[in-house]
């Protein structure tokens, strides 16, 4: 079954860039969402088809695909943006990564 | 504004159904345009769909290999929900249980799919 690999664990000091993977077997083929969860909330989609951005998520993540590499990268970072994120993809079926702590230190 | 608004026991016995309900209000379960999904999040399983109703101009359902021989998803038309029946539970199905709305997107050479809305997650424990 196809897999997606994330980071366990990344830190980001406040401003800076936060660059979250993602890798799977010719994920670039494939569209790739990202989603954002906090403690005890429900998972918010935060990029869709590699690089769209739902209404009334900030302009500073964004996201790309190539290769077997999918990046959400979060711009100028905040305390707020502090979360778990998981990707997800389709292959004949729905499949999630792991999904990566975020800290913001 | 689509709401997705679960309900259902938080607590189940050993072998016997979890049952839960999502109710939606923005939107019907009957469109043409959107999958309505069960999913769930454990420790030990991360985030895992279990599957999905639609409609095209008839009824369809597609599961998840890890739960098709225990899992039913039954939209009601009537009250404008779908429901999540799994039957014969072990502790192994402990999990958050979230629904959420499933957009397709034609492409080559891979389709996509993501949920862009969700419920409010409902916690339930299989334990005597």
């Amino acid at each position: 079954s196809y897999e997606l690999t994330q980071p366990p664990s990344m830190s980001v000091s406040p401003g800076q860039t936060a660059s979250v993977t993602c890798s799977g077997d010719k994920l670039g083929y494939k569209y790739v969402s990202w989603y954002q969860q906090k403690p005890g909330q429900s998972p918010v989609l935060v990029i869709y088809q590699d690089f769209k951005r739902p209404s009334g998520i900030p302009e500073r993540f964004s996201g790309s695909n190539s290769g077997n590499t999918a990046t959400l990268t979060i711009s100028g970072t905040q305390a707020m943006d502090e979360a778990d994120y998981y990707c997800q993809a389709w292959d004949s079926s729905v499949v999630f990564g792991g999904g990566t702590k975020l800290t913001v230190l | 504004q689509v709401q997705l608004q679960q309900s259902g026991p938080g607590l189940v016995k050993p072998s016997q159904i979890l049952s839960l309900n999502c109710a939606i209000s923005g939107d019907s379960v009957s469109t043409n345009s959107a999958p309505w999904n069960w999913l769930r999040q454990s420790p030990s399983r991360g985030l895992e769909w279990l599957g999905r109703t639609y409609y095209r101009s008839k009824w369809y359902n597609d599961y998840a290999v890890s739960v098709k021989s225990r899992i039913t998803i039954n939209p009601d038309t009537s009250k404008n929900q779908f429901s999540l029946h799994l039957n014969s539970v072990t502790p192994e199905d402990t999990a958050v249980y979230y629904c959420a709305r499933g957009v397709e997107v034609a492409g080559a050479p891979s389709p996509g799919y993501y949920f862009d809305y969700w419920g409010q997650g409902t916690l339930v424990t299989v334990s005597s």
